[in-house]
């Protein structure tokens, strides 16, 4: 069965401090990957994704993922945190050339000023 | 650009009742999903619609049928509601690209109750 797996159920960082939101996945066909952030009472909003090419990939905020094929991961991270970050992020690979989408459970990010 | 517009904002439902949960996008994209979203479970599909006329199941449409109407408009109906049904709903499309959706853009959801 496909799934994701986001191991925290949250994480908590100082201001300032770099974030590390972790992400990893069993999806056959080697999926496009995304991250998605969720503000309170809000509906889901796109941060990054990986296609192909450079494993580093950046997207909105100053947020980054790492793609590792091996490991089948795709970490979220952040050089230096701001309390504004703190909400609810999503991984979510979809299958490739199809429409489906998984999302893991979701992390709680707490920054503290 | 209004984006993904959903309605209604909340609706509180008793047992066995149906009700239609209408969303519309104008950003003129294909595809478009009804998700729904528990506690401790992130997302779930319920349906998708990956261009206009054509819907398939996700993983959990057992209880709701949907409807693309055109290419702005999904619905989602609930033909008798169950306090299992309770959650927040969300729909949202993406820019179907050839080898498959893009990234998403959602609505601000429907929060549904079930007594």
């Amino acid at each position: 069965a496909q799934s994701v797996a986001q191991p925290e159920d949250q994480v908590n960082v100082a201001e300032g401090n770099p974030l590390t939101v972790k992400c990893t996945y069993s999806v056959s066909g080697n999926p496009y990957l995304f991250w998605y952030v969720q503000y309170p009472n809000r509906g889901l909003q796109f941060l990054l994704k990986y296609i192909t090419g450079d494993n580093l990939v950046k997207g909105s905020y100053g947020f980054e993922a790492e793609f590792n094929k091996s490991q089948t991961s795709f970490h979220l991270k952040k050089p230096s945190a701001l309390v504004s970050d703190s909400a609810l992020y999503f991984c979510a690979p979809q299958e490739r050339g199809g429409f489906k989408t998984i999302f893991g459970a979701g992390t709680r990010l707490f920054v503290k000023a | 650009n209004a984006g993904v517009t959903q309605t209604p904002k909340f609706q509180v439902l008793k047992t066995g009742q149906s009700m239609t949960l209408q969303c519309a996008q104008d950003m003129n994209h294909n595809s478009m999903y009804w998700y729904r979203q528990d506690p401790g479970m992130g997302l779930r599909l319920i349906y998708y619609s990956a261009s206009e006329g054509t819907t398939d199941k996700g993983e959990v449409p057992n209880g709701y049928n949907v409807s693309r109407l055109n290419k702005r408009e999904f619905s989602l109906r609930l033909e008798s509601a169950a306090p299992s049904q309770t959650s927040v709903y969300f729909c949202a499309s993406s820019d179907s690209q050839g080898q498959g959706a893009g990234e998403q853009f959602f609505g601000p959801g429907t929060r549904l109750t079930v007594l």
